[in-house]
């Protein structure tokens, strides 16, 4: 069985313009969740989605912002980049929601790592 | 408030020796979760523990839910179990909080 994928694996980019960020779950996964992982603040979680609805979001910024399609896959979009934004990001599949009161063994992708100059 | 704590933040140990790396937290949990992160970024899952203890190979992960603690146990330490190793702490109000991470050198 395939494992989570990400693409891009690097980007870099310059002040003030967006990026898109895609994961494609491990099949048959319906929950997709992102992470920001930087040295000083280490991981921190951006969002979920399960079944193409936001099910649980963390303390960022709208600029970050998601989506996930009916095969599961999740993009994920930061607009309006800035400096510290530059981080490695993580997205990690499970079976089902991690969010409600459940959590579930999560299989992380990769990550991208983006670089904002 | 929901808070993780994780020690020692760095780890030096000679192959073969017994490794412990602790998870405080501060509140109720209804999952924890142990994540070994290779160089390079790859993050490989180890245990999820709600309750008492798992064994895996080498691996051993237990968690204390009245003390709010979990340790990670790696037996006959190896030079390949060099990584960070990372707690993350699901709590009841659905907060999702990882641990510093633990960096780990073993040296033959």
């Amino acid at each position: 069985k395939a494992g989570v994928t990400q693409t891009p694996r690097y980007l870099i980019k310059t002040r003030g313009q967006q990026v898109t960020l895609s994961c494609s779950p491990i099949s048959g996964h319906r929950s997709v969740s992102w992470y920001q992982q930087t040295p000083g603040q280490g991981l921190q979680f951006l969002f979920e989605y399960f079944s193409e609805t936001q099910r649980n979001k963390g303390n960022f910024p709208g600029r970050f912002s998601g989506r996930q399609f009916s095969n599961s896959r999740s993009e994920m979009n930061v607009s309006t980049l800035e400096l510290g934004d530059s981080a490695l990001y993580l997205c990690a599949s499970s079976w089902t929601t991690t969010s409600g009161g459940y959590y579930n063994e999560q299989f992380f992708g990769p990550g991208t790592r983006l670089t904002v100059l | 408030k929901n808070e993780v704590e994780q020690s020692p933040q760095n780890l030096t140990a000679q192959e073969g020796e017994f490794i412990t790396i602790n998870c405080s937290y501060s509140v109720g949990i209804s999952a924890l979760h142990w994540l070994q992160q290779h160089p390079g970024g790859g993050i490989v899952s180890l245990f999820m523990l709600s309750s008492g203890k798992k064994k895996h190979g080498r691996l051993i992960a237990t968690i204390n839910i009245q003390e709010k603690h979990s340790s990670l146990h790696i037996t006959a330490s190896h030079p390949r179990d060099s990584a960070v190793y990372i707690c993350a702490v699901k709590f009841n109000t659905d907060k999702l909080i990882f641990g510093t991470g633990t960096r780990l050198q073993v040296f033959p």
